[in-house]
């Protein structure tokens, strides 16, 4: 166990409504980093926040937006669900000093699944 | 970009046997860091080992060590004494010494038989 719980674990969605993710991080952790997992493929970059501002992002459209919260923990949100944002959504958490940062802790993932 | 590539879509190995896992990158940079991650059914992502670039020597931990080669851009993990709980996915990962976000590979399933 990482310390870095994702809720919910599953979650079926329509085409065209909107999603939030949950991550709560590590404790002592201030970085929060976001991955689409696509199946079959390995983890894409979609953001990463840093005292609760965004903190670079991946090719990924606007509709995907997040926050950070002053606890550190963070939503993914997902406006306009196409069916090719069904894949698994991993949050990670680290701690970032001055552009020093530890290793990344995963959770265990939402699947989201959108018909 | 950088970019990171498993050539090997999957693998298999008999229990207590040895077995590489490869993996090779593009980079600009001279500074970063490389990892392997295990990715079993359960779906978190758990860090199994981690190279700095700076370093020459090779990072062991327990049965897994790496072969890393930085003018070949190459980092394979090899897992010595084998076990069924080694069955996963292992993905190989880049991330630049200031950057914010890993770079992952495609990953390789990792089948063991007993």
């Amino acid at each position: 166990e990482t310390g870095v719980t994702q809720s919910p674990t599953h979650l079926i969605k329509t085409r065209g409504q909107q999603v939030t993710l949950r991550c709560s991080s590590q404790s002592g952790h201030n970085t929060v980093s976001w991955y689409q997992q696509a199946l079959g493929q390995g983890p894409q970059f979609i953001f990463q926040y840093y005292r609760e501002e965004e903190n670079g992002r991946g090719n990924f459209p606007p509709r995907f937006s997040g926050l950070q919260f002053p606890n550190y923990s963070s939503e993914l949100n997902v406006n306009a669900l196409e069916l090719d944002d069904s894949a698994l959504y991993l949050c990670a958490s680290s701690f970032e000093l001055t552009g020093w940062e530890t290793e990344a802790f995963f959770g265990q993932g939402t699947r989201l699944t959108v018909v | 970009a950088q970019t990171v590539t498993q050539s090997q879509p999957e693998m298999s190995v008999q229990e207590a046997e040895t077995v590489t896992l490869s993996c090779t990158y593009d980079t600009s940079e001279s500074d970063y860091y490389l990892f392997w991650y295990k990715q079993p059914p359960s779906r978190q992502m758990i860090l199994v080992i981690r190279q700095e670039a700076y370093k020459q020597q090779n990072a062991t931990e327990n049965r897994f060590s790496v072969n890393f080669q930085k003018a070949a851009k190459s980092f394979s993990l090899k897992i010595s004494d084998s076990q069924l709980g080694d069955a996963a996915m292992y993905f190989c990962a880049y991330r630049a010494q200031y950057g914010n976000k890993l770079v992952f590979g495609a990953g390789t399933i990792l089948r063991v038989k007993s």
